[in-house]
């Protein structure tokens, strides 16, 4: 069964600091990897999908890479904004779709 | 883009009552459509998968005559809490998947059972 691990479960940094957050899952045969953003008592949004094909993707300030060989992936914030606190979520698509337990981030102004 | 519309948003029922949350995908055909579960500072757990037409896949520990699941259409699943208890207040969320493009969600109902 498919295990998904994030570290660290929760973060505080402050502003414009660069931060890592990991993800790692147990079966590397995924269709493909998703990172999720939760806000408080609402629902999901998405901000990267990478295909298993795929080692990375970006969008603005985030940058996701995949290394299926070791089941790991990271998403890296660049210059971080009180605006991106809130839990990410990462998620591994095989057959259906797993989470992580997330990681609270907090940025500080 | 695509849209995943999931409704009611929350919902406030008695103990012993059902309730029916639907979950549509707009513009495309969800071929599978998920449901989750969320209780407070917990991480989202899936309940069942179900595809369209067939029944649906229930995670263990989730009992499949307390909440129904119906998948009739590419674009509509619904999730049924019959007889309904204070425990199964939380968050719930449909994700459709039509698989290719990324999952999309619902923004969640948040059931409260009093």
């Amino acid at each position: 069964k498919q295990e998904v691990t994030q570290i660290p479960a929760a973060l505080s940094v402050p502003e414009g600091e660069n931060l890592v957050l990991n993800c790692s899952f147990t079966d590397s045969a995924i269709y493909n990897l998703q990172w999720f953003r939760q806000d408080p008592g609402k629902g999901l949004t998405s901000l990267l999908l990478i295909q298993s094909s795929q080692r990375e993707q970006t969008s603005g300030r985030l940058n996701a890479s995949l290394d299926k060989s070791s089941g790991r992936s990271t998403l890296y914030i660049a210059a971080s904004q009180p605006g991106d606190s809130a839990t990410y979520l990462c998620a591994v698509i095989i057959n259906d779709m797993r989470f992580g337990a997330g990681t609270r981030l907090t940025v500080k102004p | 883009g695509a849209v995943v519309s999931q409704h009611p948003s929350w919902v406030i029922c008695k103990s012993g009552t059902s309730v029916k949350i639907e979950c549509r995908s707009l513009d495309f055909q969800a071929t599978t459509m998920f449901w989750y579960r969320q209780f407070p500072k917990q991480s989202l757990m899936l309940m069942a998968t179900s595809n369209e037409g067939s029944k649906a896949t229930y995670e263990q520990g989730v009992e499949k005559d307390k909440f129904l699941i119906n998948h009739a259409s590419l674009t509509l699943s619904t999730l049924t809490v019959t007889s309904a208890h204070p425990e199964d207040s939380s968050f719930y969320i449909c994700s459709a998947f039509d698989g290719n493009s990324p999952l999309h969600f619902g923004n969640g109902t948040r059931l409260t059972v009093t």
